[in-house]
């Protein structure tokens, strides 16, 4: 049972451009998501959050947006940037309980010259 | 910025014998650590909560007799894999988790252990 899912396992988008993630969810308990960015045998690291009393956050060129009634978060990176290329995970968590991280299946982005 | 040590980064081993993962939160003391298995071009999948002085959470379908988890310190935990078979082969990764912050930043991930066994 995927309980969140990222439909598009590969993404490719033109330097400069916009790059846009996006991810699904199942479980409504889910009150805060995350971002994060994973290079081959590398561990992930943290990219950018939003919790689920707000439809936006914004840190430099990532914005993630959050609509509760679709259950659906986008991660937009603008400009795109070469180094950017790497797979993208999102995941949620239901805070205050065991507050374990439930990732999706990621997207690999390319980010071309 | 909270750092997480996890060794070896990679370890082959032959069929049937055992090796153990370790993952140390180096500036902060960790009473929650996770324990995540990824197969290539897959997700990353939760095998178990491992809490400090507690026996571990372990996810459904992982076996705790063959993942044993242990979690004696608050910057330490081990994962080792009990008479370990080619299948057993993957990528490990652990994570601590810092209650002193932001959900947002406080999980911090290791930089994971590709285990080969042959």
């Amino acid at each position: 049972d995927q309980q969140v899912k990222q439909n598009s396992p590969s993404l490719s988008v033109q330097e400069g451009r916009i790059s846009i993630l996006n991810c699904d969810y199942t479980n409504s308990m889910f009150d805060y998501f995350l971002w994060y960015k994973k290079y081959p045998a590398e561990g992930p690291t943290f990219l950018i959050s939003i919790s689920s009393i707000k439809d936006k956050n914004e840190d430099g060129r990532f914005t993630v947006f959050l609509n509760k009634s679709a259950k659906h978060l986008s991660l937009h990176i603008v400009p795109s940037q070469p180094g950017d290329s790497a797979v993208y995970f999102c995941a949620a968590i239901v805070t205050g309980t065991a507050s374990k991280l439930t990732f999706g299946t990621g997207t690999r982005l390319q980010v071309t010259l | 910025g909270a750092v997480v040590s996890q060794h070896p980064s990679r370890v082959i081993c032959k069929s049937g014998t055992s090796v153990k993962i370790e993952c140390r939160s180096l500036d902060f003391q960790a009473t929650t650590m996770f324990w995540y298995r990824q197969f290539p071009k897959q997700s990353l999948m939760l095998m178990a909560t491992s809490n400090e002085g507690s026996k571990a959470t372990y996810e459904q379908g992982v076996e705790k007799d063959k993942f044993l988890i242990n979690h004696a310190s608050l910057t330490l935990s081990t994962l080792t894999v009990t008479s370990a078979h080619p299948e057993d082969s993957s990528f490990y990764i652990c994570s601590a988790r810092d209650r002193g912050r932001s959900p947002g930043h406080g999980y911090t991930f290791g930089s994971g252990t590709r285990l080969t066994v042959v």
